[in-house]
Order: C-alpha cells, then structure tokens, then sequence
C-alpha cells in the first residue's frame, strides 16, 4: 500500500462549488503539506502543518483552507472553485527527527474547474 | 524572496552519455539540498538529498553541492531513455522547501 494517499485521483468541478481534496498518510511523519503544479510555475505551497495543532499559510493560500485531522489526514478544501484552481494538487509529509526537508509525496490529484 | 533556479531545458542528450543538471539559489543560509525527479504526470520522487560541500554518489547519480557559489548539480552517467523526466532542484528554508521550475531531461536511444 501507498504511504501517502491522496483522494479523488481526478476531479471535474464547476465554478462556484465547494470541493474537498484528502490527504492520508501512514508512515507516521508529522509534518504535511499541500502544493499545487502548473506548467512553468513548478510547485507552489498553499498551506502546511507542523502538527495537529499547528497550520501555516504558504506561498498561495488565498482561495484555499485546510484541515488537519488527526497526525495521518490533511484535506484542503476550495470553499468556492474557480478556474484558475485548476492544476495538479500534491500532498507531502516529512519527520522533522530524521530529516526534517525531505518531503515525501502523494500520487497528485488532478482538478479541473469548468 | 527567496528563490531556485534551474533552465526549463529541455536538456537532450543520446544513451549512455552523462547528463549534466544545475541549480542556483538565493538563500545563503540553506543547509539542505536535494533532486526530485518526476515523471510527466506523476508526483516528484526523492533521488538525492547532500547537506555537505563536495560530492555525493548513489549509483548513477552524483550530486555536487558548492555553498560559496550558491550552486548544486545532479550528473547522471550512463543515461538511459527511463531517465527522460523533469528533475526538480529543491533547497530547505525555514522549515520548508523551495522548488526550482525543474528542467527536462530527454535521452535520445
């Protein structure tokens, strides 16, 4: 099984709605983060998470917020999509006791606002 | 702001050839270095990390880390067609990663 899971996979939405993309992990890291891609931007942090308790904005979270469940779930939610959101969303974690840069990531999630 | 550069390429080289990738950054204070690679349409896998000056090897992979100029590199020897993918230089800050936009390797057979 995939240590970082990331759920739907694919998503077609419409402007306007209110989508909910989810992130599990289980190889016990604390940290998670959320990133999207776009052709020639590369990786861009929306948000992180230290821990359950602990929940930063990144680079580009307006539009965005999150969710940090439980140490293995992270969810990023667009309370209202527009088309520019459309882009291929990853899910990270790393363990600040081992190496705290080295980012593990999800299968990506692939979103397209209509 | 702090920022990673890397030419989008594509970089082509034929079968068997090393390929030569670089990667300049702005944080002077960076401690943490490391290469993704990353299939077109799939998430970025960690190949390499280096937190040291000098060179780093793990089989066909060499990564060569200079603090004073600010600049990283990732070799490739004997590159192989399954070595077409864009390679993302990312530099640790603040608790968080910097990508650079990647450059696009392609090895011609």
């Amino acid at each position: 099984d995939a240590d970082v899971t990331q759920t739907p996979r694919n998503r077609i939405t419409k402007t306007g709605k209110r989508i909910m993309l989810e992130c599990s992990q289980t190889k016990g890291h604390d940290r998670m983060y959320w990133y999207r891609q776009d052709p020639g931007l590369g990786l861009r942090l929306i948000y992180y998470s230290f821990d359950v308790k602990d929940i930063n904005k990144g680079e580009i979270s307006d539009g965005y917020s999150v969710s940090r469940q439980a140490q293995a779930k992270f969810s990023l939610s667009l309370e209202s999509a527009i088309p520019n959101q459309t882009a291929l969303y990853f899910c990270a974690t790393s363990d600040p006791l081992k190496a705290a840069y080295e980012q593990y990531f999800g299968p990506g999630t692939r979103l397209t606002v209509t | 702001q702090k920022e990673v550069e890397q030419n989008s390429g594509p970089l082509s080289v034929p079968e068997g050839a090393i390929a030569s990738l670089n990667c300049t950054y702005s944080d002077r204070g960076s401690q943490s270095f490391f290469w993704y690679r990353q299939y077109s349409g799939k998430s970025p896998e960690l190949i390499m990390s280096i937190y040291s000056n000098g060179d780093k090897e793990d089989g066909r992979f060499t990564a060569q880390l200079n603090k004073a100029s600010q600049y990283v590199s990732l070799l490739i020897r004997d590159s192989q067609p399954s070595d077409s993918a864009t390679y993302l230089c990312a530099v640790g800050s603040q608790g968080n990663l910097i990508f650079g936009k990647g450059t696009k390797l392609s090895v011609k057979p």
